[in-house]
């Protein structure tokens, strides 16, 4: 059972343009969703979050945008640059959760191209 | 700068061998989990921990098994490697807190032949 559902495996943007990023999930007790980057033979980084009591937050050219209604977020990224191009995941977390564990997505490949 | 390291970045072990993949983390950070990576199918969870000795199953914890003796220290053991578990396999560690987010590791690839 795919909770956190990221149903586009890649996306490709020219530089300078927006890349959106999609992410759905089911559980409606999910609380708090997290983006995170991953770059080949490194450790995912986070990225950016949104607590569910919000529909948006930004951060410099990311922002992350909910949608609790259609149990759906995106992550914006404008403009994109070449430096973007990794492997993102969305995580979401369950408000019973004490031991802050996160369910992630199967992860969008962004490619920007120059 | 905090860290959390893993003590291979590539390894090749043979079907059979007891495997022992180890992770240390330098912020005092009670969850350690495990988690694996594999194309199409994100990152899952194999085991986690909240506390000294203390563990609990992920989403996938069969032909694994973790140890955490000291708060620092979350080792994952393939007690009997397959080739199935040829993947990328990440530590991470947090808080409690839950709107804190996870430091990862870099991971380690495990190729089994």
């Amino acid at each position: 059972d795919q909770q956190v559902k990221q149903n586009s495996p890649s996306l490709s943007v020219q530089e300078g343009r927006i890349s959106i990023l999609n992410c759905d999930y089911t559980n409606s007790m999910f609380d708090y969703f997290l983006w995170y980057k991953k770059y080949p033979a490194e450790g995912p980084t986070f990225l950016i979050s949104i607590s569910s009591i919000k529909d948006k937050n930004e951060d410099g050219r990311f922002t992350v945008f909910l949608n609790k209604s259609a149990k759906h977020l995106s992550l914006h990224i404008v403009p994109s640059q070449p430096g973007d191009s990794a492997v993102y995941f969305c995580a979401a977390r369950r408000y019973s959760s004490n031991t802050g564990k996160l369910i992630f997505g199967q992860g969008t490949t962004l490619q920007v191209k120059p | 700068d905090v860290k959390v390291t893993q003590s291979s970045r590539y390894l090749v072990k043979r079907t059979g061998e007891k495997v022992f993949l180890e992770c240390v983390q330098d912020m005092d950070h009670e969850n350690m989990f495990w988690y694996r990576q594999d194309p199409g199918l994100g990152l899952r969870l194999i085991y986690f921990s909240y506390d000294v000795k203390m563990k609990e199953k992920g989403d996938i914890p069969e032909g694994y098994s973790v140890s955490r003796e000291k708060k620092e220290r979350f080792s994952l053991i393939l007690e009997s490697a397959s080739t199935n578990q040829t993947s990328m396999y990440l530590c991470a560690s947090s808080l409690p807190d839950r709107n804190y987010g996870y430091t990862f590791g870099s991971g380690t690839r495990l190729t089994v032949v």
